[in-house]
């Protein structure tokens, strides 16, 4: 069965510095999507970034990054230029080809943005 | 709006009395999902619908718990002799054919005294 595991329960980082947050997996398939996903105080889930396995080129959304070590079975997420509206539960998830869309989630990681 | 909807958004019961949360998703979007997520943690599959067919479902889901969706649009999600254990955040998230990203709701915050 595949796991996912984020292991920094909070993070803080300086108004428009630079943090990352790391996602580790385990999985013996070949193809997979993996997901990091934000979910505010009291407000709902929403998709910050994907990547499929089968692509080497890490995927960018403006300032969110992704490093993607698939041997490594590592998903880490750079935030760049924090900004107070980054504050929330950063949540890493792993898809199965075949899965249904059932995805797998990790414990979350509390990111905490200092003015 | 043209979000997935959740109601209610917090629902507190006494222990023993059953609930009901409702998901109304995104017109177009034919497959439904509820998750729930317990402080602290990510969210957990409880079940799956294409349309109205519910297609999967956890090992989570125990015999106390039933979902539906009539028609293949809201669908709902009972819980029956709620247990203190049952407190948690109930999520609904949808999407359309060939679409490979979910869209939540906001959640149903279910507490049970």
């Amino acid at each position: 069965a595949q796991t996912v595991t984020q292991s920094q329960p909070e993070m803080s980082v300086q108004e428009a510095e630079t943090v990352t947050l790391s996602c580790t997996y385990d999985t013996s398939e070949s193809d997979y999507y993996l997901f990091w996903y934000k979910q505010p105080p009291s407000r709902q889930m929403i998709l910050v970034i994907r990547q499929e396995a089968y692509k080497q080129q890490n995927a960018t959304e403006n300032r969110f990054s992704v490093n993607f070590q698939k041997a490594a079975k590592s998903f880490s997420l750079k935030i760049s230029d924090s900004q107070l509206g980054d504050a929330a539960m950063y949540f890493c998830a792993y898809r199965s080809m075949d899965s249904n869309y059932q995805l797998i989630w990790g414990a979350g990681t509390k990111l905490i943005i200092k003015p | 709006d043209t979000g997935v909807s959740q109601n209610p958004r917090h629902k507190i019961t006494k222990r023993g009395q059953n609930v009901t949360f409702r998901c109304d998703p995104i017109s177009e979007h034919n497959r439904l999902y509820w998750y729930r997520q317990t402080l602290g943690q990510g969210p957990e599959f409880l079940t799956y619908f294409q349309n109205e067919a519910q297609l999967e479902k956890s090992r989570l889901l125990s015999d106390r718990f039933s979902a539906e969706r009539p028609k293949g649009s809201f669908s709902t999600l009972e819980i029956q002799r709620t247990e203190q254990g049952d407190s948690a955040m109930y999520l609904c998230a949808t999407r359309g054919s060939g679409a490979n990203v979910l869209t939540f709701g906001a959640g149903s915050r279910l507490t049970v005294l």
